[in-house]
């Protein structure tokens, strides 16, 4: 496609229940990545797929947060038993290549807005 | 990891020049960069530095002092639609960059 696209754009859920959020990243992009936007706060970063590597977890919050990629498509991101704090806007990237690190411009979807009430 | 600060809120008036700041701490530097993100919006790519100097494109320029870990965004001729928030992101030692909280700019007539 022409960008990176996710859905749901919106998401109302209650309290302890599970929800998912996908991201199509943009095709031939091998890099990926989620990030958490707490209203009038910064991007936290939560995980990183690049290519048929070992994902990088190091951002995952707490165990109730998990995400899977096929491939170098398309990735999910779970959220288990959610919490009020889980609130946020869900944000994913993709890069033609992250290991490299240098001028690999991140692309950003228009995230997915979650609300646990 | 890496500690990046950057002023909060900032104002300036239609037509004129702002100049927001990124100072940070880290090791491994691999590169810096500004993204803008309108209210609502995914953040957009702007600049990227990873030698000392100065980068123009159009209106917008962005600093780097690798030595003094800080870095600038400057824009010129204001335009109401540069309100905005302004992300400084660090990359350090991965492939992964650590983004500052943000400067949200507003423009005023």
């Amino acid at each position: 496609g022409a960008g990176v696209s996710q859905s749901p754009s919106n998401k109302v859920t209650e309290k302890g229940k599970d929800v998912e959020l996908r991201c199509d990243p943009i095709s031939g992009h091998t890099a990926l990545y989620w990030y958490r936007q707490r209203l009038g706060q910064g991007l936290e970063f939560l995980i990183y797929f690049q290519g048929n590597s070992a994902p990088d977890k190091s951002g995952l919050p707490s165990d109730r947060f998990s995400a899977e990629r096929t491939g170098e498509s398309v990735s999910t991101l779970t959220i288990q038993r959610t919490q009020q704090e889980d609130s946020a806007v869900y944000l994913c990237a993709s890069s033609l290549e992250g290991s490299q690190g240098g001028k690999e411009t991140q692309y950003f979807g228009p995230g997915t807005r979650l609300l646990v009430l | 990891g890496q500690n990046i600060d950057q002023p909060t809120e900032m104002t300036a008036t239609e037509g004129a020049i702002v100049q927001i700041n990124c100072t940070y701490q880290t090791s491994g530097f691999n590169g810096l960069f500004w993204y803008q993100q309108h209210a609502g919006e995914a953040p957009t790519f702007l600049s990227y530095n990873v030698l000392d100097g100065l980068e123009e494109k159009g209106r917008f320029s962005s600093f780097l002092s690798r030595s003094k870990g800080y870095s600038y965004l400057l824009l010129k001729e204001l335009q109401m639609k540069d309100s905005a928030s302004y992300l400084c992101a660090v990359r350090a030692g991965s492939y992964i960059p650590t983004f500052g909280r943000g400067t949200s700019l507003i423009v005023h007539p």
